[in-house]
């Protein structure tokens, strides 16, 4: 298993670019999400998919978009990057086994900078 | 809403101290999940512990403890003999289903734990 994998590692854009996070598990999970890790804001969520088809809102989702037209996959999308979005993102996923919920796994992140 | 405290921004200790980590977390929910992560240097985040909110046993993995109170919302993390590879950022976390919550952890914003030789 290749458990939850990102692409890219580091990534640098200007403002105004758009782009697209990749976000990829092969451990059918039905849940995955979006955080975004800033200096002493600890992890924040942008977006979130309890399963195919199904994304909602998270703590923080102005100027990004997600879809999950897959179980495998939860790409994460820049409209029109800005400085403010300078951050390390991480994807995540999880399961439910015997109605208890159990940890997330984590990609190793995506180190992005908008100038 | 659900949301999870983590007072100490950072500690510093000399190694072999011991070292607790606080979590203070605030839910409606009857039934739910706390977290605890570890993130070192390289910057990959390391799952450490589950405890669900129906057993309050507290648990042992050598060197760590973990102390779940429901009386005070607390989930307090505790390394014995702190040694240098223990210097990382710490995240507690907390993850509800009820009240049409969607079990995606919210995490604190972590202590960062350094120990000097």
């Amino acid at each position: 298993n290749a458990g939850v994998t990102q692409t890219p590692k580091f990534q640098v854009l200007k403002t105004g670019q758009s782009m697209t996070l990749q976000c990829a598990q092969d451990m059918n999970h039905e849940y995955m999400s979006w955080y975004r890790q800033d200096p002493g804001m600890g992890l924040r969520l942008i977006h979130y998919s309890v399963g195919a088809g199904i994304t909602d809102q998270g703590e923080v989702p102005n100027g990004y978009n997600v879809s999950r037209s897959t179980t495998e996959d939860f790409p994460l999308r820049l409209l029109s990057a800005a400085p403010s979005q300078t951050s390390v993102y991480f994807c995540a996923s999880s399961t439910r086994l015997a109605g208890i919920y159990n940890e997330q796994f984590f990609g190793p992140g995506t180190r992005l900078t908008v100038l | 809403a659900q949301k999870v405290t983590q007072a100490q921004t950072e500690i510093s200790v000399v190694e072999k101290e011991d070292v607790t980590l606080d979590c203070v977390y605030e839910t409606r929910d009857t039934t739910y999940y706390l977290f605890w992560y570890k993130q070192p240097p390289s910057g990959e985040l390391v799952f450490l512990i589950r405890r669900n909110s129906f057993d309050e046993q507290n648990e042992i993995s050598g060197r760590y403890s973990w102390n779940f109170q429901k009386s005070t919302s607390s989930f307090n993390f505790t390394i014995t003999a702190s040694q240098v590879v223990d210097s990382a950022v710490y995240f507690c976390a907390l993850s509800e289903g009820g009240w049409g919550g969607s079990y995606i952890p919210t995490f604190g914003r972590g202590t960062s734990l350094i120990v000097h030789p």
